[in-house]
């Protein structure tokens, strides 16, 4: 069935560091490819997304590349802020009506 | 748009007490979920809709759960009766079409004593 798996958080970093959080998938077929962020006290909502391979989502400095060919979708941002602390999940679409999340990654960014 | 709408923001009850969670999703949007969240459980996903009708609600996890779509535009989750780890913050979401991204409300905190 379909999947995903993120990396196990927290992740702690100071502010201007490079930030990766690593995303790998399992799909029968095409699926496409989500982040979402969830800052405290607020719900989901969507940061990027890419719909086939190769496609590269990005919004607010965040990037993510579809590799099909590693079956993963890695979030990267250059430099990071105190205000990108958040929880931020991967997620696919494939063959079914429903988005399949990971278990989200904890971002914890320090002056 | 006003996104999607869920009330109230924050619920504390008793045990044993009948709870009515409530969603207005985005309009033109033909899926509805419903969600819990917790630090144990993480995100899950308990019943969704299309068209108002019910398609999955192999997450409720028990029968003191129940969800109902009467129109596009409303959608209620009733827990009764409730119990402390019924404890959570219940988000509603909704997408246009199959498999599309997905809109989610601000959730409400569920707290039951």
């Amino acid at each position: 069935g379909n999947s995903v798996t993120q990396m196990e958080g927290p992740v702690t970093l100071s502010e201007e560091a490079f930030l990766t959080i690593n995303c790998t998938y399992t799909a029968t077929g095409y699926p496409s490819l989500f982040w979402y962020v969830q800052y405290p006290g607020e719900g989901l909502q969507l940061l990027l997304k890419a719909t086939k391979a190769d496609d590269k989502g990005s919004n607010k400095g965040f990037e993510a590349t579809y590799r099909k060919e590693t079956t993963s979708f890695h979030l990267e941002k250059g430099s990071v802020q105190v205000s990108d602390s958040a929880v931020y999940f991967c997620a696919l679409s494939g063959d079914t009506d429903k988005l399949i999340f990971g278990t989200g990654t904890r971002l914890q960014v320090f002056p | 748009d006003a996104g999607v709408i869920q009330s109230p923001r924050h619920e504390v009850t008793e045990m044993g007490q009948e709870v009515t969670l409530r969603c207005k999703p985005i309009s033109g949007h033909d899926y509805l979920f419903w969600y819990r969240q917790t630090m144990m459980r993480g995100l899950e996903l308990l019943i969704y809709f299309n068209n108002n009708v019910p398609i999955d609600d192999s997450g409720m996890p028990e029968d003191r759960f129940s969800a109902k779509m009467p129109n596009a535009s409303f959608s209620t989750l009733k827990i009764q009766p409730s119990e402390p780890r019924d404890s959570a913050v219940y988000f509603c979401a909704s997408s246009r079409s199959r498999g599309d991204e997905q809109f989610f409300g601000p959730g409400t905190r569920l707290t039951v004593l």
